[in-house]
């Protein structure tokens, strides 16, 4: 059970630039999300979804598109880099139940640098 | 859209020393979740709160949602160098919104 993975660890991309980070999980999840990390910004959601499928909008999702073709994977794509999108990812899933959520289980993270 | 503060942003206390970090929603919750986050590491759930007014306990952590679900609140007591970390809470209405933070520094 290696719970949620997120390729790669480290990535420098030059502006403009175009890259898909990849999350998985084998605990069939049905919420999935992304979350970049800044110094003093907390964790702001980028897109989220609760099930395969379906996805949406969170707090700052310009720049970023993702799908959800199964439950297991939920990759995050960089259409055309910029350096504003210098940050941590951050990958969560949970199970679903009726009025929230369970326990967010986060990937290690994958720390990008746009130059 | 909804929105999470904590506040303060940074503490820092001498071992032994209570700590305390509140959350505000600027919606009503459906629920309410707390994570630590060490240096370097990834969030870590903590612990979760439904009811209006719950008060749950882990150890030396306190965690209580306020009345209107709008509020939480994370207490340490006699704080130790193995609570170092940075404190989110993160409400759900119909997404889950973490709030900004609080960086605790535990001096020896």
């Amino acid at each position: 059970n290696a719970g949620v993975t997120q390729t790669p660890k480290f990535q420098v991309l030059k502006t403009g630039q175009s890259m898909t980070l990849q999350c998985a999980q084998d605990m069939n999840h049905e919420y999935m999300s992304w979350y970049r990390q800044d110094p003093g910004m907390g964790l702001r959601l980028i897109h989220y979804s609760v099930g395969a499928g379906i996805t949406d909008q969170g707090e700052v999702p310009n720049g970023y598109n993702v799908s959800r073709s199964t439950t297991e994977d939920f990759p995050l794509r960089l259409l055309s880099a910029a350096p504003s999108q210098t940050s941590v990812y951050f990958c969560a899933s949970s199970y679903a139940r009726q009025g929230g959520l369970n326990e967010q289980y986060f990937g290690p993270g994958t720390r990008l640098t746009v130059t | 859209g909804q929105q999470v503060m904590q506040i303060p942003q940074y503490q820092h206390v001498q071992e032994g020393e209570d700590f305390t970090t509140y959350c505000n929603s600027s919606t009503t919750l459906s629920n309410i979740q707390w994570y630590k986050q060490r240096p370097g590491g990834h969030p870590v759930f903590l612990i979760q709160l439904v009811k209006s007014g719950e008060v749950k306990k882990q150890k030396r952590l306190t965690f209580q949602f306020g009345e209107a679900k709008k509020n939480s609140s994370l207490h340490i007591t006699a704080t130790q160098t193995t609570d170092v970390g940075t404190y989110f809470c993160a409400g759900f209405t119909d997404k889950l919104i973490f709030g900004t933070g609080t960086r605790l520094q535990v001096f020896p």
